[in-house]
């Protein structure tokens, strides 16, 4: 059953600390997304990948956020220092490009508090 | 920039009844794609079902059918003999078509509560 992982599924941390989460997109999936939702905002985009190229990290604030690939079956979402106003869910998301017009498919979500 | 708007923060139904949840869009584009997603408390989140702009056929998907209205840029969903499993936050999706811009673009949500 092929589904995207995504590590941690909780974190809490201390502000300042460094946090790191890390997602496998579904094998085969050439476009990976990254969201965060929180109650005020709702679904954001950070940031998205085709071909382990970045696209789009219009949304993702650069000071302190920052996203790569390393290789075609991980992608990471990195925040140094976090903040409290970072406490939210991320998701990855992954996907085949839109010429296969196919559905993007949601990871569990890492929860993130930041105290 | 593509919008889209979902109307209704709290909707609510009666088990085994049919409610319609409201979606609009705002595009310049003649070719996409929509989607409804559902989020339980989990947090997961679940297409419900998809839409390509250039089928005039509405899609379905056994209780939920969509309702695509594409010169009123309308996109409801609708769901037939509710479930208490059905009680989660709806959220409509819009996927561009135009390469290197196709991330998904979402609306609001919509809560669904579903009474016995």
């Amino acid at each position: 059953d092929a589904r995207v992982t995504q590590t941690p599924r909780h974190k809490v941390t201390e502000m300042g600390q460094e946090v790191t989460m890390r997602c496998q997109p579904i094998l085969g999936h050439n476009t990976v997304f990254w969201y965060r939702q929180t109650m005020m905002q709702g679904l954001e985009l950070l940031a998205y990948f085709r071909n382990r190229a970045p696209l789009d990290d219009s949304g993702m604030p650069k000071d302190r956020f920052s996203a790569e690939m390393p290789d075609a079956t991980l992608a990471t979402l990195k925040i140094q220092p976090s903040e409290p106003r970072d406490s939210a869910v991320y998701f990855c998301a992954s996907g085949l490009g839109q010429a296969s017009g196919n559905t993007i498919y949601f990871g569990e979500g890492s929860w993130l508090t930041v105290v | 920039a593509q919008t889209v708007t979902q109307s209704q923060p709290e909707m609510s139904v009666q088990e085994a009844e049919t409610v319609t949840l409201s979606c609009t869009y705002d595009t310049s584009e003649s070719d996409y794609y929509l989607f409804w997603y559902k989020q339980p408390p989990s947090r997961q989140m679940i297409l419900v079902i998809r839409q390509e702009a250039y089928k005039q056929q509405n899609a379905t998907e056994n209780r939920f059918s969509v309702n695509f209205q594409k010169a009123a840029k309308s996109f409801s969903l609708k769901i037939s003999d509710s479930q208490l499993g059905d009680a989660a936050m709806y959220f409509c999706a819009y996927r561009s078509r135009t390469y290197n811009t196709d991330k998904l673009i979402f609306g609001t949500g919509t809560r669904l509560q579903v009474f016995p």
